[in-house]
């Protein structure tokens, strides 16, 4: 049972481009978060999907930023007109269900907005 | 709404001595609590987790935590520390739709 799998580990564009990040859960969750940790602070809620569905995007930024969870297929956040303050790591996390339930982490992507 | 505070940023600690990293949480439905590690350019490991039952739950390489629910903490110990623990560790409670996350505590353990 592979574990959460985010791609790439690693990402670089160009203030203006549009960055792809891709959440694969782990087999059998339905919930997916995605965290932002910017350098030297700790994790902030972005959003949590269940599949096809946007439970809660409170941590969203209001501009740029958008997250899916298809019906088939991986989650992917999305940001366009990437600036360099999107410079940040972003982490994906899984679930079976929420309360009493853990969530099982990727090993993030490492945006670097240049 | 839920919160959790991690009053220490950075904990610096010699080899072989005992550690305490804090965590304190609000909530106003039950909850359940977390701790993750974090190691160098990588993704967040469960540690070890509260949900039900006994207050005080252990992990496999010696840390504990003890869930207090007058004083709203779950602070997490280990009696010796190790050169390899040093960590960033993360404090999280869920009590609905998502997991909140404290802002992390650097352990440094210096030899």
């Amino acid at each position: 049972n592979a574990g959460v799998m985010q791609n790439p580990r690693h990402l670089v564009r160009r203030r203006g481009q549009e960055a792809r990040l891709r959440c694969s859960p782990m087999k059998g969750h339905s919930h997916v978060y995605w965290y932002r940790q910017l350098p030297e602070e700790g994790l902030k809620f972005m959003v949590y999907l269940q599949k096809e569905n946007i439970i809660d995007e409170s941590g969203m930024p209001k501009e740029r930023f958008s997250a899916e969870f298809p019906k088939e297929g991986p989650s992917i956040l999305r940001i366009q007109q990437v600036v360099r303050g999107d410079s940040a790591a972003y982490f994906c996390a899984s679930s079976r269900e929420t309360g009493g339930t853990e969530a099982f982490f990727g090993q993030g992507t490492r945006l670097t907005v240049v | 709404a839920q919160s959790v505070t991690q009053l220490d940023s950075q904990v610096p600690v010699f080899e072989e001595a005992p550690v305490e990293l804090r965590c304190n949480y609000s909530s106003s439905v039950s909850v359940y609590l977390f701790w993750y590690v974090q190691y160098p350019n990588q993704g967040l490991q469960l540690l070890l987790k509260y949900l039900s039952g006994s207050t005080l739950v252990e992990s496999i390489n010696g840390f504990e935590a003890e869930f207090n629910k007058s004083q709203t903490s779950f602070h997490l110990r280990k009696p010796s520390v190790h050169i390899s623990d040093t960590a960033e560790y993360f404090c999280a409670v869920s009590g609905g739709s998502k997991f909140y996350f404290g802002s992390g505590t650097k352990l440094n353990v210096k030899p």
